[in-house]
């Protein structure tokens, strides 16, 4: 299979930890990346590969991967990171990219 | 620094076709394979296809297959995405992202598209 599922919807205390999952079968062969998308932006890319954070990215998030499953943590969640969180990596083939379906963070 | 400048929304009719376009700066625009994603309304993003802007060779999703045409002009660093025979369910947000690192490193503003008669 070519898909990736994430949950719906995960919420967090401000201040604690979440973790959010990316299943599929590509994952165990192709890094995922992450993407943060808040209402009416385009995405921003805060992890890729085994676990790199682009400039500006708080340390705060961070990646791991285990079999078919990819991970997203972020430590200590704050206000802002309230926002939809999108794993992407190569489909099976390698020829091509998919997206996950997307989980919605509410940081209470 | 990098920026990606998408053009501006447009509203189609079913059967017709649409062209964005989405302008590159800041970085060698022939050294980075661009994507093409969409977001229909309140849904997830969707992966449409890719484009080698220094050789012009393209890869779709199978879904877009047949309906998607990927192109470039090197000489005004401009990517172009032209989605054919419209429906309403093509309505969504067409999103450009450069290829950095081997992820969508980089991304336009966004370009909503609406099919509707």
């Amino acid at each position: 299979s070519s898909e990736l599922t994430q949950d719906p919807a995960v919420s967090v205390a401000l201040g604690q930890t979440v973790r959010i999952t990316c299943q599929g079968d590509s994952l165990r062969s192709y890094y995922a990346s992450w993407y943060q998308q808040k209402p009416g932006q385009a995405p921003v890319l805060v992890i890729y590969g085994k676990n790199n954070r682009p400039s500006g990215i708080p340390d705060r998030f961070s990646g791991s991967s285990s079999g078919n499953t990819a991970s997203l943590t972020i430590t200590g969640a704050q206000a802002e990171d309230e926002a939809d969180y999108y794993c992407n990596s190569r489909d099976s083939s390698g020829n091509h990219r998919v997206f996950g379906t997307g989980t919605k963070v509410t940081v209470l | 620094q990098v920026q990606l400048v998408q053009s501006g929304a447009e509203v189609k009719k079913p059967g017709a076709s649409v062209k964005v376009s989405c302008k590159a700066s800041g970085y060698t625009f022939t050294s980075y394979y661009m994507h093409w994603v969409r977001q229909a309304p309140g849904q997830g993003l969707e992966w449409m296809g890719i484009i080698n802007p220094s050789g012009g060779s393209t890869s779709y999703a199978q879904k877009f297959q047949g309906r998607v045409t990927m192109t470039r002009d090197t000489s005004t660093s401009t990517v172009y995405m032209e989605l054919s025979s419209l429906r309403s369910e093509d309505t969504a947000v067409y999103y450009c992202a450069s290829n950095w690192n081997d992820v969508l490193g980089y991304w336009g503003q966004g370009t909503l598209v609406t099919v509707s008669s």
